[in-house]
């Protein structure tokens, strides 16, 4: 099956530092998703990409599909305290309903 | 902004007992999906239901589970006679469409504890 390798599994930074964290998957996906998730709650989709290549940013947040469809990045600039959560990324293959997870990297952003 | 809500927030249940999961996903979404989040883990794809009917589903969901969309609203997981190992996070997720085209919106979750 699809395995999503997702690095690094946990960060702890100082604010005002930026993040960067990727995933990499043993097969091609066509849609990668970064979502973000808070203790209690669900994920909440960051940023959604759809062709290889595509740079998208969200504010802080940029988002890479990259060439190879077999990975993607998320950069975080200029980290804040409410950046802390664990950030997942997701992936879906072509044709596919079934999206796989990333294990997650948990980030702590220290005043 | 529309959001996807599920009901209850936490559900304890005897081993053995059934347990149904409500979800209402986005009203104007035509996808709609279970996942589960084991306590620590990742998480994981059960089944997507479009039309009325399964379309994909995991290895995960066996025999011991079951989607309905009963009314033009919600949307369920029922897990029939519970085991130990059920306890876990279950997000309901909606999509206006399937496939690649649409990002899916998941709801903040059910904590199904099994006793």
């Amino acid at each position: 099956g699809q395995q999503l390798n997702q690095s690094p599994q946990s960060m702890f930074i100082q604010e005002g530092e930026d993040v960067s964290m990727n995933c990499t998957s043993s097969s091609i996906f066509n849609t990668w998703l970064w979502y973000k998730q808070d203790p209690g709650e669900g994920p909440v989709l960051l940023i959604a990409l759809y062709k290889a290549g595509e740079l998208t940013s969200n504010g802080r947040l940029t988002a890479q599909f990259g060439i190879t469809r077999k990975d993607s990045f998320l950069n975080i600039s200029a980290s804040i305290p409410s950046d802390v959560g664990i950030y997942f990324c997701a992936g879906r293959g072509i044709g596919s309903d079934d999206m796989r997870f990333g294990a997650g990297t948990r980030l702590t952003v220290k005043p | 902004e529309p959001e996807v809500t599920q009901t209850p927030s936490h559900q304890v249940t005897q081993m053995g007992q059934e347990v149904i999961l409500r979800c209402v996903p986005i009203s104007n979404h035509l996808y709609f999906y279970w996942y589960r989040q084991i306590l620590g883990q990742k998480v994981e794809f059960l089944v997507s239901f479009y039309n009325n009917e399964i379309s994909e589903k995991s290895e995960i969901f066996d025999d011991q589970f079951s989607v309905e969309r009963p009314d033009g609203s919600n949307f369920t997981l029922k897990i029939r006679s519970t085991k130990l190992e059920d306890s876990a996070m279950y997000f309901c997720a909606s999509s206006l469409q399937g496939y690649s085209n649409q990002p899916q919106h998941f709801g903040d979750g059910t904590r199904l504890s099994i006793l």
